[in-house]
């Protein structure tokens, strides 16, 4: 399987601006996951797609599965945003193939 | 449920000795996965499991490294003999479906240094 490519590797953000990573994945998928790990290291678990749009809070994810590419947003950024956002592909097979991931720092 | 819960949360060993990492899922979670995270090769899967049964272990490293679900609410990741080039964060993980890894939840990771 192809790897999960992911963009931007670092982002840096003002307080209250609207951020976008990026995901893209070669082959097909059964589902597209967006993980958050924290500086203290745990990983938590923020969406599950298989298509369309879900929203939590401030967070928003999306998937468009002909284009094989999915989008995280955080709108209205805030400071306890600062994590790395993970990227990953989930295949039929329970094989799972992970983003490099993005390291996100907003700044007060 | 508290969880995925795993332990020990650092381990500091040395090179050459057994390591046991530890692993309790989510109650009723059918599945569980072991990953290793290190700075150059990020989150990788070593090993998953489907009611209790290892289904690829073909992300195990080498034969140094083996896994174990003796029943629904346990597993262990053992490393004998562990080298310096085995530390690195390792989590478990557990679904509650097998298929696109409904209700995926991670355990806080075991931190683990060989010296």
């Amino acid at each position: 399987k192809n790897e999960v490519e992911q963009s931007p590797q670092n982002l840096t953000a003002q307080e209250g601006e609207f951020i976008t990573i990026n995901c893209s994945y070669s082959v097909g998928i059964s589902a597209l996951h967006w993980l958050q790990q924290h500086p203290g290291g745990g990983i938590v678990s923020l969406f599950m797609l298989s298509s369309g749009k879900k929203k939590h809070g401030r967070l928003i994810a999306t998937i468009n599965i002909q284009e094989k590419h999915s989008s995280l947003h955080i709108t209205a950024s805030h400071p306890r945003d600062s994590a790395v956002y993970i990227c990953a592909a989930a295949y039929n097979n329970n094989d799972m193939r992970f983003g490099a991931g993005t390291r996100l720092t907003v700044k007060p | 449920d508290a969880g995925v819960i795993q332990s020990p949360r650092h381990e500091v060993t040395e090179m050459g000795q057994e390591v046991t990492l530890r692993c309790k899922p989510i109650s009723g979670h059918n599945s569980l996965f072991w990953y290793r995270q290190t700075m150059m090769r990020g989150l990788e899967l070593l090993i998953y499991f489907n009611n209790n049964v290892p289904i690829d272990d073909s992300g195990m490293p080498e034969d140094r490294f083996s896994a174990k679900m003796p029943n629904a609410s346990f597993s262990t990741l053992k490393i004998q003999p562990s080298e310096p080039r085995d530390s690195a964060v390792y989590f478990c993980a557990s679904s509650l479906s097998s298929l696109n890894f409904y209700g995926y939840t991670f355990g806080s990771g075991t931190r683990l240094t060989v010296v």
